[in-house]
């Protein structure tokens, strides 16, 4: 099993411009979540959902918007980068159906930079 | 709104010596995550604390959930230099799945 795939790992963006960071996973997890890391801080919940079709909010939603359409994938949408959104990108997944005593799986982040 | 906070933030220990991280939480839980992320990697569970008065060991880490005082614990002991890293708690409200970390701990244990 792959689990988690982030792409790209990598990219620089110019300031303005739009992008889509995609995330796709292979254990038939029902919940994903989009988290932000800015350098030397913790993680920030952008977006999470709970199954195709339903997505909500996290804390920090401005600036992304999300998309469920399958249960494999969940994009994620910058729609006019700015500087501030200078991050690593790490999409998870868990499987809460079978108890809360499953723990996320990560993906390998996406290390993004806004010029 | 559920905060999430940990202490201490750095935290630089001698091998061989013992030392517990604090994670406490502002609002009612159901279940409580930690994780490790070493540097430029992803993260990488630990452990899973599901209700009051609940412990779990893995090798040197043991962590605990009081969640009468909204506080969780990763206690180490006889620290190794493969534990440096940093670790994160994890929180979400009961009944969702809206999920808040820790700001972290990074830790460095010295040879």
């Amino acid at each position: 099993n792959a689990g988690v795939t982030q792409t790209p790992k990598f990219r620089i963006l110019k300031i303005g411009q739009s992008m889509t960071l995609q995330c796709t996973q292979d254990m038939n997890h029902n919940y994903m979540y989009w988290y932000r890391q800015d350098p030397g801080m913790g993680l920030k919940l952008i977006y999470y959902s709970v199954g195709a079709g339903i997505t909500d909010k996290g804390e920090v939603p401005n600036g992304y918007n999300v998309s469920r359409s399958t249960t494999e994938d969940f994009p994620l949408r910058l729609e006019l980068a700015a500087p501030s959104q200078t991050s690593v990108y790490f999409c998870a997944s868990s499987y809460l159906d079978r108890g809360p005593n499953q723990p996320q799986h990560f993906g390998d982040g996406t290390r993004l930079s806004i010029l | 709104e559920l905060k999430v906070e940990q202490n201490p933030l750095f935290l630089s220990m001698q091998e061989g010596k013992n030392y517990t991280i604090y994670c406490n939480y502002s609002t009612t839980s159901d279940r409580l995550y930690w994780y490790r992320q070493d540097p430029g990697k992803s993260l990488e569970s630990l452990f899973v604390l599901l209700s009051n008065g609940a412990v779990k060991q893995e090798g040197r880490l043991m962590a605990s959930l009081d969640t009468k005082a909204r506080l969780s614990t990763l206690h180490i002991t006889a620290a190794v230099h493969d534990l440096s890293a940093t670790y994160f708690c994890a929180v979400a409200t009961s009944g969702t799945y809206k999920y808040i970390f820790g700001t972290g701990t990074r830790l460095k244990v010295l040879a």
